[in-house]
């Protein structure tokens, strides 16, 4: 069974920049997360999507990030415009759907902000 | 508001060695309880989970972790630690409320020396 799939693994922009960073679930899986995790720290939730529809968004800076997952599969995070702050890994997670249910983590992406 | 401790930043033993790495939750409610394991440049691996029934978890390369509600705590044990065991170690809670949202603790690197 394939993972969680993420790209790109690796994206430095300078600050102000636009970026978006892509996900592709485990087959079958209608839960998705997006988590950042900045050095040092574990990860924080910044959103959840229950097949298309978002369950829990309250920890995204809406202001310049924004998600999406259409047709309840892939989905992309975007970042606009970036700030130094936003330095971190995005973590990108599936599970099946139930509440007891194991979250199954992508590699991540490492962004780098100058 | 649920929130997870990971009192040590790091955790040396020798190898062959029995390790523990600490955990304890704050919930409302009957938590859910994880151990994830991070490899440099890696995502995060699921190591084992707690939901209910027997407060004695085994889960992947021989680690084991007790659940213990009147001290709130959910401690990583292995009986013989390997050198490849060196990693980041993260705890994490949810709640059947939660919407299967992980709250994640700092993390506990883990040193394995020959």
């Amino acid at each position: 069974e394939a993972g969680v799939a993420q790209s790109p693994r690796y994206k430095i922009i300078e600050k102000r920049q636009s970026v978006a960073f892509w996900c592709n679930p485990i087959s079958g899986h209608a839960t998705l997360y997006w988590y950042q995790q900045i050095l040092g720290q574990g990860p924080k939730l910044l959103i959840q999507f229950q097949n298309n529809g978002v369950v829990d968004d309250s920890q995204l800076p809406k202001d310049r990030f924004s998600a999406e997952r259409l047709k309840g599969v892939d989905s992309t995070l975007k970042i606009q415009p970036a700030k130094l702050e936003d330095s971190a890994v995005y973590l990108c997670a599936s599970s099946p759907s139930d509440s007891t249910d194991t979250q199954y983590f992508g590699p991540g992406t490492r962004l780098t902000v100058l | 508001a649920q929130s997870v401790a990971q009192p040590e930043d790091q955790v040396n033993v020798a190898e062959g060695n029995p390790l523990t790495v600490k955990c304890t939750y704050s919930v409302s409610g009957n938590p859910y309880l994880f151990w994830y394991v991070q490899y440099p440049n890696r995502g995060l691996q699921f190591l084992l989970k707690y939901i209910t029934g027997d407060n004695l978890v085994k889960g992947s390369y021989g680690f084991e972790a007790e659940f213990n509600k009147s001290q709130t705590s959910f401690h990583l044990k292995k009986p013989s630690a390997l050198v490849s065991d060196s990693a980041l170690y993260f705890c994490a809670v949810s709640t059947p409320e939660g919407f299967q949202k992980l709250v994640f603790g700092t993390g506990t690197r883990l040193l394995v020396s020959p």
